[in-house]
């Protein structure tokens, strides 16, 4: 069945440090491929996502490329906030057909001022 | 839109006692999920509908928990009778059709449910 392994955490930064999650994944098919982000007492919210290989997801600075032949979806920032502090989930979906979303475990980053 | 609308955001309840939790999707969504959420276990899927059909619910935990989606703006998720290791947040999401969307899903803020 379809997997996702992302790095735990915490991952501890400080300010306008450069950050990366790592993310891999077993799939069957072609997924897509998804970032959410989750802030303290709020839901997942969609960060960024990918549906084909060599595809780039960009938004708020961060960014993640869909690598097929390394089954990777790794998120970086070049420079971090203190309002980054979150949860961030890597996920995917649609692979062989089926509609069910696989999510990781979730890593916690924490950025200090 | 108002994005994915749960109710309540809070419930604190007895154990033994009935728990109903409500859903509505974004507008025009078809596809609807129930999540939980805990520290231990981090984010479990416990049942899908597509166009208000229960897809897959082999997440649910047993048979105090059953899920309903009598129309497309409209979901409940019941635990009856509630226990203390249902304690959890219980998030809805939901996803527009998949000719229109890569598999996306829009979460909506949660339901922390409390069994003392």
């Amino acid at each position: 069945g379809n997997s996702v392994t992302q790095m735990e955490g915490p991952v501890t930064l400080s300010e306008e440090a450069f950050l990366t999650i790592n993310c891999t994944y077993t799939a069957t098919g072609y997924p897509s491929l998804f970032w959410y982000v989750q802030y303290p007492g709020e839901g997942l919210q969609l960060l960024l996502k990918a549906t084909k290989a060599d595809d780039k997801g960009s938004n708020k600075g961060f960014e993640a490329t869909y690598r097929k032949e390394t089954t990777s979806f790794h998120l970086e920032k070049g420079s971090v906030q203190v309002s980054d502090s979150a949860v961030y989930f890597c996920a995917l979906s649609g692979g062989g057909g089926s509609y069910i979303p696989t999510f990781g475990r979730g890593t916690s980053l924490i950025v200090h001022p | 839109d108002a994005g994915v609308i749960q109710s309540p955001r809070h419930e604190v309840t007895e154990m033994g006692q009935e728990v109903t939790l409500r859903c509505k999707p974004i507008s025009g969504h078809n596809s609807l999920f129930w999540y939980r959420q805990t520290m231990m276990r981090g984010l479990e899927l416990l049942i899908y509908f597509n166009n208000n059909v229960p897809i897959d619910d082999s997440g649910m935990p047993e048979d105090r928990f059953s899920a309903k989606m009598p129309n497309a703006s409209f979901s409940t998720l019941k635990i009856q009778p509630s226990e203390p290791r249902d304690s959890a947040v219980y998030f809805c999401a939901s996803s527009p059709p998949t000719g229109t969307s890569s598999y996306e899903q829009y979460f909506g803020p949660g339901t922390r449910l409390t069994v003392t």
